[in-house]
């Protein structure tokens, strides 16, 4: 069983649309996390939920929301997507919010936008 | 903020060890981790460090110098699957992030 998934693995889309990428864990972990890896390989935290509550928000166009509909989920929508919106977007989960913990990630969702 | 410096690329053959060091400059410090990224996949955990100390783990070690900000990552016997980035990531004290260095990425030559 795969434990965090996201769909979809790849996005292809025109510049000025709206998409959603959505993930799901099931290890019964409290937290989740949306990261962006850019063409430099650089992974950069985005958000942080746990419980679906927004701890970790960084400093992120408020093109990006996020929202978690229950613990297990975290989905991302982008709104007027931008050629510097192209990248991978990883989801991750660990047990608790320290920091300490292990986090897992998702397989990545590759967005290229044209 | 944080500073997480590690080199870009290493070469290796097949059956040497590789040692992949990481400095850092962080506001505050609660561990150190490893992830191995192979190319097109998610990073994956290998390691954990928040004393100062070598940890070992089968082929794969790693040391951590807080006082010197500074950890490595060892890999032994190499084989053709190491290839792949190797992630120094940095937990911040005040704010519990996890902040990435930009990767190694290790190339393991027959």
């Amino acid at each position: 069983d795969t434990a965090v998934s996201q769909t979809p693995k790849y996005l292809v889309t025109q510049m000025g649309n709206d998409k959603s990428i959505k993930c799901e864990q099931n290890l019964g972990h409290d937290t989740m996390y949306w990261y962006k890896q850019d063409s430099k390989k650089f992974l950069k935290i985005m958000f942080s939920y746990n419980n679906k509550e927004l701890i970790i928000n960084e400093t992120v166009p408020n093109r990006f929301s996020p929202k978690s509909p229950d613990k297990a989920h975290l989905n991302l929508h982008i709104n007027s997507l931008e050629l510097g919106d192209s990248a991978v977007y990883f989801c991750a989960s660990s047990q608790g919010t320290s920091g300490e913990e292990t986090q897992y990630f998702g397989p990545g969702t590759r967005l290229l936008v044209l | 903020g944080q500073n997480i410096d590690q080199p870009t690329e290493m070469t290796a053959t097949e059956g040497a060890i590789v040692q992949i060091n990481c400095t850092y400059q962080t506001s505050g410090f609660n561990g150190l981790f490893w992830y191995q990224q192979h190319a097109g996949e998610a990073p994956t955990f290998l390691s954990y460090n928040v004393l100062d100390g070598l940890e070992e783990k089968g082929r794969f070690s790693s040391f951590l110098s807080r006082s010197k900000g500074y950890s490595y990552l060892l890999l032994k016997e190499l084989q053709m699957k190491d290839s792949a980035s190797y992630l120094c990531a940095v937990v911040g004290a005040n704010d519990y992030k996890l902040s990435f260095g930009a990767g190694t990425t290790v190339t393991v030559r027959a």
